[in-house]
């Protein structure tokens, strides 16, 4: 079964400090794509990254970058030199995708994330 | 262009009652998918439409559905309302079906049952 672990449920760090989010994920599948969303007090989800379970490269985008370890089934999201507008909550997710067929996606608990000025 | 838009923002119904939501995707978007979030069960699938039917439902008891119409626009209604289904519901719309396109959120309706 699908399953998606966040540990982390609240972290706080000051400004500029690098913060790692974790995130564990179970599944049977080879074929499968992960995701992270961030979610400001507004509401939203707001789309961050997808990746799929060949591809195991890491990406870096900004000040935002993510290690995707299928060894340890971890995909887990870095803010370097973090600002007061990252605070939010960010949500990682799966999803066991075929593109004939109907998909789910399953989100972790999600981390709450606060940047102290 | 503008976002993906759900209605109303805020509402507050009594146990019993039922409740229907609406969301309108993105211009040129043709894939509504929605979501619960609580503070105890998380965000959950609730399912995804497109081209007017419903290509996948999460765990959800009956009392939940939804449709879509020919314009994309898609509403979701909650009959017999519980105390448990006071959340946050968010609609998402994507250009084609299946999680393989990115979907772009709504700021979602707060659904409040007293």
């Amino acid at each position: 079964a699908q399953k998606v672990t966040q540990a982390q449920t609240e972290i706080s760090v000051v400004e500029k400090e690098d913060v790692t989010l974790d995130c564990v994920y179970e599944t049977r599948d080879t074929t499968y794509y992960l995701f992270w969303y961030k979610q400001p007090p507004s509401g939203e989800l707001v789309f961050l990254i997808r990746r799929n379970s060949f591809d195991e490269q890491n990406e870096i985008s900004g000040r935002y970058s993510w290690n995707f370890q299928k060894s340890t089934s971890s995909f887990n999201f870095t803010i370097t030199a973090s600002q007061v507008v990252d605070s939010a909550v960010y949500f990682c997710a799966l999803s066991e995708e075929s593109r004939s067929s109907a998909s789910k996606i399953i989100f972790g608990s999600g981390t709450r994330l606060s940047i102290r000025p | 262009k503008a976002g993906v838009t759900q209605t109303p923002r805020y509402l507050i119904k009594t146990r019993g009652q039922q409740v229907t939501l609406s969301c309108s995707p993105i211009s040129g978007h043709r894939s509504v998918s929605w979501y619960q979030q609580t503070p105890g069960q998380g965000l959950q699938f609730l399912f995804e439409y497109f081209s007017e039917t419903q290509r996948n439902k999460g765990n959800f008891p009956g009392r939940f559905s939804g449709r879509q119409f020919s314009n994309s626009r898609s509403e979701m209604n909650v009959s017999t309302l519980e105390l448990g289904d006071s959340a946050l519901y968010l609609c998402a719309s994507s250009l084609a079906f299946g999680q393989l396109n990115e979907q772009f959120f709504g700021p979602g309706t707060r659904l409040t049952v007293l």
